[in-house]
């Protein structure tokens, strides 16, 4: 089974910190994706990344960096967090795109900014 | 026209009926549609994959493609307390979808009620 994992499921970061989320998958897949989830508004692509060092701006990347140092791993930084980044944060990996590829989900990681 | 229509619910059905969830789309080049689960404070998990139109059945869950009309279905039998949960659609093409390759439907609540 492909894993996902997101090794933070919850947090609470006052308002001006940085924050790191981490992902990692098992599957060596060549893509990883950061998207957000709110009520009302889907899922939302931040950044997607479909290899190692290399990274792409997805629907809603104001506010967030990424790095992907290792091909397995995918992080989401929040240079300064604001209130308006609390929201469920969601990463997800996928084989190389082509037409018909699926995507897989972690757990999410809650974040709270206050 | 939003890409992908889905009625985010919430939907609540008694336990045993026969529940439909259903996402209209517009971008004709899709010809990949997908079928998440998503539990409460969890990630979207893979349920359903189906190819072009026509059905696909899976135990309780059967998916449904109707291409010529642009919409897609997922229906579940015998419905149980545990199916309570957030539907999302998803689809994508040899030139449809975004940044990632695949469109998400916002989803749709489903409450099966004991």
């Amino acid at each position: 089974d492909v894993k996902v994992t997101q090794s933070s499921r919850y947090l609470v970061k006052r308002t001006g910190e940085k924050v790191f989320l981490e992902c990692v998958q098992d599957m060596d897949h060549e893509n990883m994706f950061w998207y957000r989830q709110d009520p009302g508004l889907g899922l939302r692509l931040i950044y997607f990344s479909y290899d190692v060092k290399m990274k792409e701006k997805g629907d809603i990347p104001e506010g967030y960096s990424v790095s992907r140092e290792k091909k397995e791993r995918f992080s989401l930084i929040l240079e300064s967090a604001s209130t308006s980044q609390t929201s469920m944060y969601l990463c997800a990996s996928g084989k190389r795109w082509k037409a018909g590829n699926t995507i897989y989900f972690g757990e999410g990681s809650w974040l709270t900014v206050v | 026209q939003k890409e992908v229509e889905q009625d985010p619910g919430p939907l609540s059905v008694p336990e045993g009926a026969i529940v439909s969830l259903n996402c209209t789309y517009s971008n004709s080049a899709f010809q990949y549609f997908m079928w998440y689960r998503q539990y409460s404070r969890k990630g979207p998990e893979l349920l359903m994959y189906t190819y072009s139109s026509g059905n696909k059945e899976d135990g309780r869950f059967t998916a449904q493609v109707d291409k010529s009309s642009k919409y897609i279905s997922l229906f579940i039998r015998d419905s149980q307390p545990s199916d309570s949960a957030t539907y999302l659609c998803a689809m994508s093409g040899y030139s449809g979808g975004g940044a990632d390759g695949l469109t998400f439907g916002k989803g749709t609540h489903l409450i099966i009620q004991p």
